[in-house]
């Protein structure tokens, strides 16, 4: 099942810079995207999500950018912290987000000081 | 910050036997969730439950799971009788007119 995709295992970046992780979606019936950020021995923690009707959704130093016609998410760290070093997940579901979220395979972020 | 908690957090079991795994949710949250993690694998959505039943499940959710909400504030998953493949992560989730909220899971190794 490769609804969810996040092609980039793993990104390295230097502290101050922007991180841009990319998630991308087969499934058109998609409506809701989320991305959740996860630390070794926790559960995953729920940072920003955005709904098919728009295409930017931004809190603070997250960013997350949606191309319905690419089927393609992004979400922009700036700045980077190493704080923010972690597994990142994109999650995808059909209305809003209270249906099973399908997530994709994480990409672990290393931020270097 | 209000958090949802699981116990155990590491479970061993010998294969065959029943294990129940305990989630406090989020006191105000309605909907409830069972996610899971297997080593190296992608979190896969297991079952939902609201208003006392199960509103979704995937194929994965077979009649060796159960979930029951005993009370006003536990949500249980049940495994009858465990397999060696049903070693993983288990997190329990919870919503309201929020995205989901996970507990730092319950790692169950079968043996």
């Amino acid at each position: 099942d490769q609804q969810v995709k996040q092609n980039s295992p793993s990104l390295s970046v230097q502290e101050g810079r922007i991180s841009i992780l990319n998630c991308d979606y087969t499934n058109s019936m998609f409506d809701y995207f989320l991305w959740y950020k996860k630390y070794p021995a926790e559960g995953p923690t729920f940072l920003i999500s955005i709904s098919s009707i728009k295409d930017k959704n931004e809190d603070g130093r997250f960013t997350v950018f949606l191309n319905k016609s690419a089927k393609h998410l992004s979400l922009h760290i700036v700045p980077s912290q190493p704080g923010d070093s972690a597994v990142y997940f994109c999650a995808a579901s059909v209305d809003t987000g209270r249906r099973a979220l399908t997530f994709g395979s994480g990409t672990r972020l290393q931020v270097q000081p | 910050e209000p958090e949802v908690t699981q116990t155990p957090s590491h479970q061993v079991t010998q294969m065959g036997q029943e294990v129940i795994l305990r989630c406090v949710p989020i006191s105000n949250h309605l909907y409830f969730y069972w996610y899971r993690q297997i080593l190296g694998q992608k979190v896969e959505f297991l079952v939902s439950f609201y208003n006392n039943e199960i509103s979704e499940k995937s194929e994965i959710f077979d009649d060796q799971f159960s979930v029951e909400r005993p009370d006003g504030s536990n949500f249980t998953l049940k495994i009858r009788s465990t397999k060696l493949e049903d070693s993983a992560m288990y997190f329990c989730a919870s919503s309201g007119t929020s995205p989901l909220h996970f507990g730092n899971g319950t790692r169950l190794t079968v043996t």
